[in-house]
């Protein structure tokens, strides 16, 4: 079974400039969601779906980011304008809805703005 | 205001003996607990699971054991292998599905285990 996919893998930008990610999640897995890990800190849910419906985006900003999941499979999660505390992980996970929570996470993208 | 702890941000003990890995949780509306292992520049994979209407699950090496009145659980890897060295994550969630439960994991700051050989 092919995992959640994620890129690109490492990614530096500017301050004020913008950066686009992208995630496939596992076939059939419902549930997709973006964290944000901070360097020393554990994964931060950023916004959830299910299929294509957003189910909890309390913890994104939402000035700066925006994420869409066209036809409730791929996602992109987009940061316009980036700022320097933008710099961490972002994890791509995805679940079975309504069986086990148990999500399973991407590589990563590692974006560092400087 | 941290829902999920991981107080101890590292461990190391010898090849063979136990790792007790804690995690404490303030929200009473948690339900799931998950254990994660990360290691460097991959993303967290899934180790093991409790709900709590169980006290204890074990799966091969590893033991993860829930006390709800103390709002603790821990993961017990016996015996700890070298492969083992990695940073543990504490997950939480409130899985009650048909009861609006929004299956969000919360995670706790994750504990670096060094496995001497």
């Amino acid at each position: 079974e092919a995992g959640v996919a994620q890129s690109p893998r490492y990614k530096i930008i500017e301050k004020r400039q913008s950066v686009a990610f992208w995630c496939n999640p596992i076939s059939g897995h419902a549930t997709l969601y973006w964290y944000q890990q901070i360097l020393g800190q554990g994964p931060k849910l950023l916004i959830q779906f299910q299929n294509n419906g957003v189910v909890d985006d309390s913890q994104l900003p939402k000035d700066r980011f925006s994420a869409e999941r066209l036809k409730g499979v791929d996602s992109t999660l987009k940061i316009q304008p980036a700022k320097l505390e933008d710099s961490a992980v972002y994890l791509c996970a995805s679940s079975i809805t309504g069986v086990e929570p148990e999500a399973f996470f991407g590589q990563g993208t590692r974006l560092t703005v400087v | 205001d941290q829902q999920v702890k991981q107080n101890s941000p590292s461990l190391s003990v010898q090849e063979g003996r136990i790792s007790i890995l804690n995690c404490d949780y303030t929200n009473s509306m948690f339900d799931y607990f998950l254990w994660y292992k990360k290691y460097p520049a991959e993303g967290p994979t899934f180790l093991i699971s409790i709900s709590s209407i169980k006290d204890k699950n074990e799966d091969g090496r590893f033991t993860v054991f829930l006390n709800k009145s103390a709002k603790h659980l821990s993961l017990h890897i016996v015996p700890s292998q070298p492969g083992d060295s990695a940073v543990y994550f504490c997950a939480a969630t409130d899985a009650s599905i048909s009861q609006g439960g929004s299956e969000k994991l919360v995670f706790g700051k994750g504990m670096k285990l060094t496995v001497n050989p």
